[in-house]
């Protein structure tokens, strides 16, 4: 079973700021195989990003993927209020598909 | 797309809870469902997923034995069974619709189904 590690915990950013979250995983996971999704409180998560960089439909650019191998990092590039939750990463590329624990973005 | 699944349920310990995710505005049986779950205040954990296409399954070893997904083409329903159930089940349940073979990632999620399960 691939283990996804994101780092930190808890970012806390003001609008208007860069944030930047990663995610490790415990061995090399294709590109293809690794998303990332946002919720919000009370909701279900949201697709972001596919395939490490690829946006999902309706996706702001402000929001963009990278990474290969083992290190993976989701960014934002402006922070706009509504961008604050929690972020998960999700490597689908062999069962069982597992997720990171989780990156709560704060308001600082 | 839109996936509504079925109302909260309060089961007691050792029932069975059968969670229903009705799909439209796509063709249901050309992608498959995941259903991941999420309990109080924590993150997410995938259960299994099924092809809708040809009925194939598979599960997370975790709830190997104890849930069933199956799928009810005539009306683009979903369906997730979880049975003997403990007060560790009570949880959020999603059901997901994946992206295009072999993709698996979760491009459209229901609501949510809350599950308590309670003596």
């Amino acid at each position: 079973e691939i283990v996804l590690t994101q780092s930190p915990g808890t970012l806390s950013l003001s609008p208007g700021e860069r944030a930047t979250l990663s995610c490790r995983a415990s061995q090399s996971v294709s590109s293809s195989y690794l998303a990332w999704y946002q919720q919000k409180p009370g909701q279900a998560p949201r697709l972001l990003i596919y395939g490490a960089s690829s946006r999902a439909t309706g996706i702001p650019d402000r929001f963009s993927g990278s990474g290969s191998g083992t290190d993976f990092t989701l960014t934002i590039s402006r922070l706009e209020p509504e961008d604050f939750a929690v972020y998960y990463c999700h490597h689908y590329g062999s069962s069982p598909y597992t997720f990171g624990q989780g990156t709560k973005l704060e308001i600082k | 797309v839109q996936l509504v699944q079925s109302g909260a349920e309060v089961q007691k310990p050792g029932a069975s809870v059968k969670v229903s995710c009705k799909a439209s505005g796509y063709s249901f049986d050309s992608y498959g469902i995941s259903w991941v779950r999420q309990a109080p205040g924590q993150g997410l954990e995938w259960m299994g997923w099924i092809s809708v296409y040809n009925g194939y399954s598979n599960y997370a070893q975790k709830f190997q034995g104890r849930v069933t997904l199956t799928t009810d083409t005539s009306t683009s329903t979903a369906h997730m069974e979880l049975r003997s159930l403990r007060s560790d089940d009570t949880a959020v349940y999603f059901c997901a619709k994946e992206g295009a073979a072999p993709y698996h990632f979760f491009e459209y999620w229901g609501q949510g189904t809350l599950v308590t399960v309670s003596s």
